[in-house]
């Protein structure tokens, strides 16, 4: 069975103090790996979406990165306003339906 | 466009009742997808749609569950007869398609109490 955990499962931060989430998969031949943001009583909103190994992609102050066998969701001198749960969700190429992680929740304190 | 519509955003009921929650997804999106969302089990599929025809229903917990999709514009997760352990948040969720690049938009989300 497909798994995706994300760790920690809640992260304390100053404003300014950068620091890094880790969704980590066992998906076999990952078809895509989507991060998301979800702000409390929102719905999750799309950030970023991984296909390769290697592969970066960069949003303001947050940067995701893809290896073979985890995702790293890197958070630079984050703002109170980057305070929210992010979501991972893994796509495997036989069943095309994202599998979520439980997520990250994130505070930054001003 | 408005993003993907639900309602009613909050619903309170008691154990026994039938509850309808109502999505309307992104004009254009073939793909519709619903969504529970507790602490315990993280974000479950429950079931999804292409062009209005369920798909895979493997996620819906039980025969209390249905969902209907009548036209492109319109679905519905109706729970009959509701339980407390059926309080979450339902999301709705569409997609143009189902490739990697096939991005999800959720819904807002409705808040489900069962007394």
């Amino acid at each position: 069975e497909d798994q995706v955990t994300q760790s920690p499962e809640a992260l304390r931060l100053q404003e300014g103090e950068s620091s890094s989430l880790n969704c980590s998969y066992t998906v076999s031949g990952l078809r895509g790996l989507f991060w998301y943001r979800q702000d409390p009583g929102k719905g999750p909103e799309f950030l970023f979406t991984l296909y390769s190994a290697g592969e970066e992609k960069e949003k303001e102050r947050l940067k995701a990165t893809l290896t073979k066998k985890e995702s790293f969701l890197h958070i630079t001198a984050p703002k109170p306003e980057d305070s929210a749960t992010y979501l991972c969700a893994v796509q495997a190429p036989r069943s095309y339906i994202p599998t979520f992680g439980r997520g990250t929740s994130l505070i930054v304190h001003p | 466009d408005a993003g993907v519509i639900q309602s009613p955003r909050h619903e309170v009921t008691e154990m026994g009742q039938e509850v309808t929650l109502r999505c309307k997804p992104i004009s254009g999106h073939d793909y519709l997808f619903w969504y529970r969302q507790t602490m315990m089990r993280g974000l479950e599929l429950l079931i999804y749609f292409n062009n209005n025809v369920p798909i895979d229903d493997s996620g819906m917990p039980e025969d209390r569950f249905s969902a209907k999709m009548p036209n492109a514009s319109f679905s519905t997760l109706k729970i009959q007869p509701s339980e407390p352990r059926d309080s979450a948040v339902y999301f709705c969720a569409s997609s143009l398609g189902l490739a990697g690049g096939d991005t999800q938009y959720f819904g807002p989300g409705t808040r489900l109490t069962v007394l």
